[in-house]
């Protein structure tokens, strides 16, 4: 079975600071889907950044992007530029490409971001 | 423009009195899901909607039931609450398994 580990509970980072967020996971699946997710306290959990396993480049998405090692398993999520909206509970997922049930998201536990002004 | 919306927000419900929480999207999504989420912990799935085919997870208790009438609504049942059913219920949807999950805001459920 799929594991998702991520070993930081909490982490704080200076406004306009760059933070990095670790994920590691387990599987024995060549092809997959990883995933964080950021959920703002009482907010809405929202998709901040994908990566399929078959592409070697890192994602990106604005200020946000991943190192994705994939030999390694690990897959940390780097903010640059931290602002205090980035506050949040950050959520690394995995998921399988292969068909049935095992298509749900596995879920690490969160590690909780603060961003200090 | 919300995509995914979910009611109400905030619920109390009496110990063992059955509660309806419900889900609405305007994505056209195949794909429909209800998680739980407990302080401090990553969300929890239920059981999910592909189209009318109803999955659901083998450690969900029977006391939690959903229907989905159709594409666009989906409704969590708990049929006589305990007090360890107080949580935050999400909705997402995706259009096929494999795509992104949009989540609601949640309905945070509160038993007495």
């Amino acid at each position: 079975a799929q594991t998702v580990t991520q070993s930081q509970p909490e982490m704080s980072v200076q406004e306009a600071e760059t933070v990095t967020l670790s994920c590691t996971y387990d599987t024995s699946e060549s092809d997959y889907y990883l995933f964080w997710y950021k959920q703002p306290p009482s907010r809405q959990m929202i998709l901040v950044i994908r990566q399929e396993a078959y592409k070697q480049q890192n994602a990106t998405e604005n200020r946000f992007s991943v190192n994705f090692q994939k030999a390694a398993k690990s897959f940390s999520l780097k903010i640059s530029d931290s602002q205090l909206g980035d506050a949040a509970m950050y959520f690394c997922a995995y998921r399988s490409h292969n068909a049935g049930n095992n298509r749900k998201l596995i879920w690490g536990l969160g590690t909780s971001l603060a961003v200090n002004p | 423009d919300a995509m995914v919306i979910q009611n109400p927000r905030y619920q109390v419900t009496q110990f063992g009195k059955p509660v309806t929480l419900s889900c609405s999207q305007t994505l056209n999504h195949n794909v429909m899901y209800w998680y739980q989420q407990k302080s401090s912990q990553a969300p929890k799935l239920l059981f999910h909607y592909y189209d009318k085919d109803f999955n659901n997870e083998a450690d969900t208790p029977d006391n939690f039931q959903s229907r989905r009438p159709n594409t666009s609504f989906c409704f969590l049942d708990i049929r006589s609450p305990g007090l360890g059913d107080a949580a935050m219920y999400l909705c997402a949807t995706s259009r096929v398994m494999r795509q992104p999950q949009h989540f609601g805001d949640g309905t945070r459920l509160s038993i007495l």
